[in-house]
This record gives C-alpha cells, sequence and structure tokens, in this order.
C-alpha cells in the first residue's frame, strides 16, 4: 500500500537555526515526489517537485532533496516567517500520496 | 502561475441543509480536479476525483450521495455537501491538475465548513 510518513511531527527552532524535515515513502510507480507549504486555514502552496533519486531544488532558505526512499527539506537559516506546516505527498499517477505533516515553529 | 480560486473561504450553515463550494481554475483548463478533507492537526484525505464531463470517482468511505461532486467544465467544479451534519464541519480543499502537457497540481485557498 502506498504510504508516506513525514518527521518530526513538530519542529521548533531559533530564528537562524538550521534543521532538516524528513519524507519517508513507499509509492509505486513514483511520478513526482512534491512539498507544499501550508499556512493555517489556507490551501496549500506548491514549493517543489522532484522526479528521480539525486535531484536537488532551492528556493530561498529551503532546499529540497530526493533518494529512492526519502526525502529531506533543508531549512538554512529560518526567519520566523518560515513557520507553518510543511506537506510531503508521492504522486503513484493516480493521486496525492500526503503525509500528515511536519508543523514548524521559528523563534525569534 | 497556475491560479484555483475556491469560493466560500467560510460557511456556516444549519443541520440538515446543502452548501454548495466552488472552485474555478482560473488561467488554465483542468481535467481533472480533486476534493479533500482536512481535519484539525491533520493532513489531507482525499475524497474523490472527477474527471471533466464524467462521473467523479470517490474514495472507499465517501459516501457519493452525501458529498455531491459535478465538473460540467474545464474550470469548474464543485462539492455539494447535502444533508448537512455537525460531523461534516471540517475544512475542504480543492485542487486541480494542470494537464496539457504542465505537470503539477494546484490547490484553493479553501473552504470552511461549519454546521450547527
Amino acid at each position: 500500500e502506498d504510504q508516506v510518513t513525514q518527521s518530526p511531527e513538530a519542529l521548533r527552532l531559533q530564528e537562524g537555526e538550521s534543521s532538516s524535515l524528513n519524507c519517508s515513502y513507499t509509492v509505486s510507480g513514483l511520478r513526482g515526489l512534491f512539498w507544499y507549504r501550508q499556512d493555517p486555514g489556507k490551501g496549500p502552496e506548491f514549493l517543489f517537485t522532484l522526479y528521480s533519486a539525486g535531484e536537488e531544488k532551492e528556493k530561498e532558505r529551503l532546499k529540497a532533496t530526493l533518494t529512492k526512499k526519502e526525502s529531506f527539506l533543508h531549512i538554512t537559516a529560518p526567519k520566523p516567517e518560515d513557520s507553518a506546516t510543511y506537506l510531503c505527498a508521492g504522486d503513484n499517477t493516480d493521486k496525492l500520496i500526503f503525509g500528515t505533516g511536519t508543523r514548524l515553529q521559528v523563534f525569534p | 502561475g497556475a491560479v484555483v480560486s475556491q469560493h466560500p473561504s467560510r460557511v456556516i450553515c444549519k443541520s440538515g441543509t446543502s452548501v454548495k463550494i466552488e472552485c474555478r481554475s482560473l488561467d488554465f483548463q483542468a481535467t481533472t480536479m480533486f476534493w479533500y478533507r482536512q481535519f484539525p492537526k491533520q493532513s489531507l484525505m482525499l475524497m474523490a476525483t472527477s474527471n471533466e464531463g464524467s462521473k467523479a470517482t470517490y474514495e472507499q468511505g465517501v459516501e457519493k450521495d452525501k458529498f455531491l461532486i459535478n465538473h460540467a467544465s474545464l474550470t469548474l467544479s464543485t462539492l455539494t455537501v447535502t444533508s448537512a451534519h455537525p460531523e461534516d464541519s471540517s475544512f475542504y480543499i480543492c485542487s486541480a491538475s494542470q494537464g496539457q502537457g504542465a505537470y503539477g497540481y494546484t490547490f484553493g485557498s479553501g473552504t470552511r465548513l461549519t454546521v450547527v
């Protein structure tokens, strides 16, 4: 059965304290691995799509990487405005399989 | 970039009434749209997949007679919650597959439904 698991569930960081979020996946025929950011009461906002192991993508303080079993979202020197829930999802060609997300809080 | 508009953002209705939520792709044609439900501090749960001009495909455990989905055009899908009850209160989110050679999924801003 297709499954996506994210860890940790919640993460508290001091401003400037870099860290990584993990997404482990078992998705048959993976077409793409997606990262989204979701703010409270809002829909998910697209961040990255990764297609093959070894691929990396960057956007400002965020960098996403992909292996055959996991994806990582690295946050470098985070700011309070990076506080949000980060969702990972695998596309099995029929639909997106979402993880439960990591709630990130960055304190000044 | 691709934009999906979802309306209303918030709705309160009385128990037993029906509520319609609209999802529009503003700058692209969406052959496939998806409807999700999200409970507090939980992830998105796919309810159904709809393709333009055909019946929606519902996920296991989702009542198709309660959650009516219509995808009559390439830019509009609607979700109607019929005979709503307090347990239907939730955050509903739609997304659209960009299609036409562009790969990706764009999400609406969500609808907070409260049934009283």
